[in-house]
């Protein structure tokens, strides 16, 4: 098993341009998540899925948008990059039906700098 | 306002010796408690949690204590090992109020020297 992957490990954006972070699980996991992690902060929550089909909104879900069309895939789109959006962005995964306080995996992580 | 609150940045610690990394919340409603831990370059592993039924929850060489009335917890490593140099994150969620948000802390950052 992969466990959770995600492409781009490193990317760097100029003000205004749109990118989509991948992410995929071969768990067959029905939750997935996705959490930004800035200096000085702990990892927020940006959007959710509880299944194909189904997402909603996290702590910090401004400037991005999520689908979930399959349980493997959940990308996250960023529409018009900004300064504030440079962070280092994790894609999780859970087993359970409780979520974020099931025992998630994470993915490696994408280091994104908007300049 | 930060409701889980990891005060100390780093820690270091000999191999072999006990570490212990704290975290304290504010939020009296928090009754679920999860740590994870961090290597450069990687995403979290999930490493324990603890229910607030329970003031201790152990397993191997890791245990989590829970101090309802300081709201406090911490985790205990015996003996620590230079493979535990990790950035180690508490999180706290409050179950019996029906919401599954989970606020993490900023993180502690543990050497294990030889």
């Amino acid at each position: 098993n992969a466990g959770v992957t995600q492409t781009p490990k490193f990317q760097v954006l100029k003000t205004g341009q749109s990118m989509t972070l991948q992410c995929a699980q071969d768990m067959n996991h029905e939750y997935m998540s996705w959490y930004r992690q800035d200096p000085g902060m702990g990892l927020r929550l940006i959007h959710y899925s509880v299944g194909a089909g189904i997402t909603d909104q996290g702590e910090v879900p401004n400037g991005y948008n999520v689908s979930r069309s399959t349980t493997e895939d959940f990308p996250l789109r960023l529409l018009s990059a900004a300064p504030s959006q440079t962070s280092v962005y994790f894609c999780a995964s859970s087993y359970g039906d409780r979520g974020q306080l099931d025992e998630q995996y994470f993915g490696p992580g994408t280091r994104l700098t908007v300049t | 306002d930060q409701q889980v609150k990891q005060n100390s940045p780093s820690l270091s610690v000999q191999e072999g010796r006990i570490s212990i990394l704290n975290c304290d919340y504010t939020n009296s409603m928090f009754d679920y408690f999860l740590w994870y831990k961090k290597y450069p370059a990687e995403g979290p592993t999930f490493l324990i949690s603890i229910s607030s039924i329970k003031d201790k929850n152990e397993d191997g060489r890791f245990t989590v204590f829970l101090n309802k009335s300081a709201k406090h917890l911490s985790l205990h490593i015996v003996p620590s090992q230079p493979g535990d140099s990790a950035v180690y994150f508490c999180a706290a969620s409050a179950i019996s109020y029906n919401t599954d948000k989970l606020i993490f802390g900023t993180g502690t950052r543990l050497q294990v020297f030889p």
